[in-house]
């Protein structure tokens, strides 16, 4: 059964800031793996998509990386801004069963 | 193009009652998937639907609990006999096909009393 955790649990910034967020997974066996932010009270918003062939991908500020025979993932914000402050929730796509698993999430504040 | 919409936004009902919740996924996308998000928990996966059916309902936590999708569009999620421990959000989202990014909807918050 996959199981994804996110370290650590929670973060705080200030701004312009580089950091990183780290996901986990058990179970290497995947299609791929995907980010999202949430916002309070709101829903998720997808961030990136990293397929299992893939080692990274790059949006604006944000970098995602995948190695999947060691089960990580990490996220990468550069520059980090007061607008960055979400949770960050990566979900796994495993080979053997047909749903996304989500990590507990990290919480981040940038501080202006 | 419009995303994913769900409705209603908020729903309170009192112990006992039905309630049915609506999901409207991004059109042309075949792959439909419930969620449930309780206060300060992780996300729960509920049910997968490919299409018309659903091939994982494993999440799905009691009976009281079902889901359906017609025309390979909109579905319903149905919790009957509500109890105080369904209150949560509940969250739909939408991918072109089941290896694909999925896009989420803003979730109905429901509030059994």
């Amino acid at each position: 059964k996959q199981e994804v955790t996110q370290i650590p649990a929670a973060l705080s910034v200030p701004e312009g800031e580089n950091l990183v967020l780290n996901c986990s997974f058990t179970d290497s066996a995947i299609y791929n793996l995907q980010w999202f932010r949430q916002d309070p009270g709101k829903g998720l918003t997808s961030l990136l998509l990293i397929q299992s062939s893939q080692r990274e991908q790059t949006s604006g500020r944000l970098n995602a990386s995948l190695d999947k025979s060691s089960g990580r993932s990490t996220l990468y914000i550069a520059a980090s801004q007061p607008g960055d402050s979400a949770t960050y929730l990566c979900a796994v796509k495993s080979i053997s069963g047909q749903n996304f698993v989500f990590g507990p999430g990290t919480r981040l504040s940038v501080l202006p | 193009g419009a995303g994913v919409s769900q409705s209603p936004s908020n729903k309170v009902t009192e112990k006992g009652k039905d309630v049915e919740l609506r999901c409207d996924p991004i059109s042309g996308h075949t792959a439909l998937y419930w969620y449930r998000q309780s206060l300060g928990q992780g996300l729960e996966f509920l049910i997968y639907f490919q299409g018309n059916s659903a091939p994982d309902k494993s999440g799905l936590p009691s009976d009281r609990f079902s889901a359906e999708r017609t025309g390979g569009s909109v579905s319903t999620l149905t919790i009957q006999r509500t109890q105080q421990e369904d209150s949560a959000v509940y969250l739909c989202a939408s991918s072109p096909g089941q290896y694909n990014e999925q896009f989420f909807g803003p979730g109905t918050r429901l509030t059994v009393l």
